[in-house]
């Protein structure tokens, strides 16, 4: 079975400090990891994701397979970035109908204060 | 703006009184997804349509079911709600290929009195 680990459920950082936000997996295959993110009164939305190797809003994650972790960091947090951040995963399909699916951690609300 | 709606924003209803949530798209995907996300929790899949075939998930109660008239809509039926239905109702989509970027409407907060 596919999981998603977040093992922090809250972080505070002080503005212009670096930040890390922790996700760790288990699946046995080829994941597509993805960080999602819902600031105050917004919908959820995708921040980055492990495929397409960018940086969004100075956010980066890398996939470490040997350790199943895909931890979000950027080296200065801005007063801006603080909303949850959700880590999930999606993989082919294990199973009939399991098409596309994606499995969500639990989440890891962060706060920057200035 | 091409996007996911969903209406109404805050649904409030009685136990045992069906009550049905509707999602729009704007982006012509093939794929619609409903998740239940109460309070403090990450999202749960419920169900999604991959055009017009219905994908159950194996936990989801039978209390909850779906209906995707053409590709632009899709509902979220509850049929008697109790109280341990009250949630963010989340709508989202996707084109249609494997592990691929969801896009999620803003949420349906039900109030279940």
């Amino acid at each position: 079975a596919q999981r998603v680990t977040q093992p922090e459920k809250l972080l505070s950082v002080f503005k212009g400090a670096p930040v890390e936000l922790k996700c760790n997996y288990s699946y046995s295959g080829s994941p597509e990891l993805f960080w999602y993110v819902q600031y105050s009164r917004q919908r959820l939305q995708l921040l980055l994701r492990h495929i397409s190797r960018e940086s969004i809003k100075g956010f980066t994650a890398d996939l470490n397979k040997g350790e199943t972790s895909f931890h979000l960091k950027k080296p200065f947090a801005q007063e801006e970035d603080s909303a949850m951040y959700y880590c999930a995963l999606s993989g082919p399909p294990l199973e009939p109908d399991s098409w596309g699916k994606l499995q969500f951690g639990a989440g890891t609300q962060v706060v920057v204060t200035p | 703006d091409a996007m996911v709606i969903q209406n109404p924003r805050y649904q409030v209803t009685q136990f045992g009184k069906p009550v049905t949530l509707s999602c729009s798209q704007t982006l012509n995907h093939n794929v619609m997804y409903w998740y239940q996300q109460k309070s403090s929790q990450a999202p749960k899949l419920l169900f999604h349509y991959y055009d017009k075939d219905f994908n159950n998930e194996a936990d989801t109660p039978d209390n909850f079911q779906s209906r995707r008239p053409n590709t632009s809509f899709c509902f979220l039926d509850i049929r008697s709600p109790g109280l341990g239905d009250a949630a963010m109702y989340l709508c989202a989509t996707s084109r249609g290929s494997d592990q691929e970027t969801q896009y999620f409407g803003p949420g349906t907060r039900l109030l279940v009195l």
